[in-house]
Formats: C-alpha cells, sequence, structure tokens
C-alpha cells in the first residue's frame, strides 16, 4: 500500500539555521511527492512538489529531491527565519488513479527562535 | 482566480445531532475531496468526488457521507455526532491535468 513516514517534531531552530526534515515513502506504483505546510488555524498549502524521480522541487528557499533509490523526499532549507515556524506535511499521490487522494505524513512542527 | 471555500469556518454541536460542510472548488476544478485532521489521527482522507460521482472513500463509518452538485460544490454530512469527531475537516480541488491540489482554510467541528 502507499504510506509516507516523516520525522517526528517539533524541530527547534535558530534564525538562519540548516533544516532538514526527512520524509520516506511507500507506494505501489510510481507517485507524485509534496510537500505542504500548515500555519495555525488555517488549511494546507503546497509548498513544493516533484512528480518523478530525481526532480528537485523547490519554492522560498526550502528544496526537496525525489530520491526512488532510498524512498526518500527530505525537505531542506539553508536558512530558516521565524515566518518558516509552521507544520510541515510531506505527502504522496499516486497519478495512476488521481491526484486528488493523498497519503500524508503525521507532520513535523517546526519552532524557529530569533 | 478564487482559492478553495469552505464554509462555515468554524461550528459547534452537540452529540447526536447532525452537521453538513461545504466546498466550493476553484473554478473549473471538477474533483474535490475531503479530508479529517485531528492530533491524534493525523490528516485522515475521507472521499473524493468527481462529477458527481464518488471515486474513492477512506475508511471511515457510513455516518460519514458527501455529495457533489453539478456546479462541482461538495457537501460532506456527519450524523449522530460523537465526540470523536471533533477535527477540522479540510477539502481539496483538483483540475483534470494538474499534478496538484489545492486546500481550503478548513472547517473546525467541536463537537460537545
Amino acid at each position: 500500500g502507499n504510506s509516507v513516514t516523516q520525522m517526528e517534531g517539533p524541530v527547534t531552530l535558530s534564525e538562519e539555521a540548516f533544516l532538514t526534515i526527512n520524509c520516506t515513502y511507500t507506494a505501489t506504483g510510481y507517485p507524485s511527492l509534496f510537500w505542504y505546510v500548515q500555519y495555525p488555524g488555517e488549511g494546507l498549502q503546497l509548498l513544493l512538489k516533484a512528480t518523478k524521480a530525481d526532480d528537485k522541487g523547490s519554492n522560498k528557499g526550502f528544496e526537496a529531491t525525489y530520491r526512488k533509490e532510498t524512498t526518500s523526499f527530505h525537505l531542506e532549507k539553508g536558512s530558516v527565519q521565524v515566518s518558516d515556524s509552521a507544520v510541515y506535511f510531506c505527502a504522496l499521490s499516486d497519478p495512476t488513479y488521481n491526484f486528488n487522494k493523498f497519503y500524508f505524513g503525521s507532520g513535523t512542527k517546526l519552532n524557529v527562535k530569533p | 482566480k478564487a482559492g478553495v471555500t469552505q464554509t462555515p469556518r468554524y461550528l459547534i454541536k452537540t452529540r447526536g445531532q447532525q452537521v453538513t460542510l461545504s466546498c466550493s472548488p476553484i473554478s473549473g476544478h471538477r474533483s474535490v475531496s475531503w479530508y479529517q485532521q485531528t492530533p491524534g489521527q493525523g490528516l485522515q482522507f475521507l472521499f473524493e468526488y468527481f462529477s458527481e460521482t464518488q471515486r474513492n472513500k477512506g475508511n471511515f463509518p457510513g455516518r460519514f457521507s458527501g455529495r457533489q452538485f453539478s456546479n462541482s460544490r461538495s457537501e460532506m454530512n456527519v450524523s449522530t455526532l460523537e465526540l470523536g469527531d471533533s477535527a477540522l475537516y479540510l477539502c481539496a480541488s483538483c483540475g483534470q491535468k494538474n499534478t496538484e491540489a489545492f486546500f481550503g482554510q478548513g472547517t473546525r467541528l467541536t463537537v460537545v
């Protein structure tokens, strides 16, 4: 079946520190991979995506590379800001069927201190 | 382009009552899916509708149901509410050729 595992939080960093949030997946087909971010009291916002192996998704300084050999899609940012404090969700969808059924990880809360 | 609109934003209901939540997708999107988010279970898929037909269903009891109208707006209904139904309910819309889904802000349901 399809599933996503991501590192437990919370992750607490100082401003300008390097961020890595680990995400691994299990999939029966060839999934598309996503990172979504959720700010307090809000819904989910797409942060970045990758639709095939070796693709790199990037947005707002965040990056993640689709690694089929390690079934991973780790999120990285070189220098975090206080405004990056939020909960981050790794997710996959199986485009063989449709893009609108997602399997989410448990979420990782990021706290960035000034 | 307007985003995904969910109404109402907040609801408080009593155990045993029923509730209906609404989701208006992005214009032109025909697929709407629903998710339940709780601190204990995380984000769980409820069901997905495309062109008024349910295409996928998650592992939830029959008290959870939904429908989609010809204008792609979707509703989900929960009958005989239980305390454990307290959650943030999110909907997501997706276009036919898109490779991503767009989420609404959610409806926060509290059952007392």
